[in-house]
C-alpha cells in the first residue's frame, strides 16, 4: 500500500480567506513533504517534515505554514494568498527520506 | 546548484515504436535518481529508483538505466496508455536546508494508435 491521501481535491479561496490542506499516510513513513506544481512545470519542494524536524525551502513565503500533528498527518495552512499561488499542491511521504510517494494533489485556485 | 535536464521536451510515437527518454544531471553528490509518470491533473506515480552507475530496473514496457552523468528511460513497443509526462528527479546531499527531490521539466510522451 503506497497511498497518500489528500483533501480536498479542489479548493477555491479568496485572497482574505484562511484555509487548510490535509494529507494523511498510514505506511509508517517518517518523512513527509509538500510540493507546489504550476501548470506545465515540475514540482518544487516547499517543506519537509523528517523525524519530527521541519525544513523549509527559503523561497516559500510566510503565507504558507505547515503543521505536523503526528507522524501520519501533514497539514498546510493557507492565509492571505495571492492569485499567483494557484497551483497543484502535492503531498508526498518517504520511508527512507529519498524516494517519495505522492498523493493525487489539491488543485488550488485563488480568486 | 543541482541541475536536472530532460530531453526531448515532447515526443510523439506510433504505437509499437520504441524509443528512449534522456535525463542528464549535474549534482554535487547523488543519493538517488527517480523516474515518475504523471497524468494530467494527477500526482506523480513512482516508477523506479536508481542508486549507482550501471544499475538497471524494468517494469513492463519500461526500462531505466543509470550512468555517472545521465539516465535513460527506454520504452519498448509502447501503447496509447503509456501517454503521459515522464519526470526525472534526483536526491542529493544538500548540505543543509530542505532535503527533497529536484525534478527535471519532464518529457511529454504521446503514443498514437
Amino acid at each position: 500500500d503506497t497511498e497518500v491521501t489528500q483533501t480536498p481535491k479542489h479548493l477555491v479561496m479568496g485572497m482574505t480567506n484562511k484555509k487548510s490542506l490535509k494529507c494523511e499516510q498510514h505506511m509508517g513513513h517518517r518523512a513527509m513533504y509538500w510540493y507546489k506544481q504550476k501548470a506545465k512545470k515540475p514540482p518544487e519542494l516547499m517543506f519537509v517534515y523528517s523525524y519530527e524536524k521541519l525544513s523549509i525551502n527559503e523561497s516559500v513565503p510566510s503565507r504558507f505554514s505547515p503543521e505536523c500533528p503526528n507522524s501520519s498527518l501533514l497539514n498546510l495552512h493557507l492565509h492571505a494568498l495571492q492569485p499567483e499561488d494557484s497551483a497543484l499542491y502535492l503531498c508526498a511521504s518517504s520511508p527512507t527520506g529519498s524516494e517519495a510517494f505522492f498523493g493525487q494533489g489539491t488543485r488550488l485556485t485563488v480568486v | 546548484e543541482d541541475q536536472v535536464t530532460q530531453s526531448p521536451e515532447a515526443l510523439r510515437l506510433q504505437e509499437g515504436e520504441s524509443s528512449s527518454l534522456n535525463c542528464s544531471y549535474t549534482v554535487s553528490g547523488l543519493r538517488g535518481l527517480f523516474w515518475y509518470r504523471q497524468d494530467p491533473g494527477k500526482g506523480p506515480e513512482f516508477l523506479f529508483t536508481l542508486y549507482s552507475a550501471g544499475e538497471e530496473k524494468e517494469k513492463e514496457r519500461l526500462k531505466a538505466t543509470l550512468t555517472k552523468k545521465e539516465s535513460f528511460l527506454h520504452i519498448t513497443a509502447p501503447k496509447p496508455e503509456d501517454s503521459a509526462t515522464y519526470l526525472c528527479a534526483v536526491h542529493t546531499y544538500s548540505g543543509g536546508g530542505a532535503d527533497g527531490l529536484t525534478f527535471g521539466k519532464g518529457t511529454h510522451l504521446i503514443i498514437q494508435p
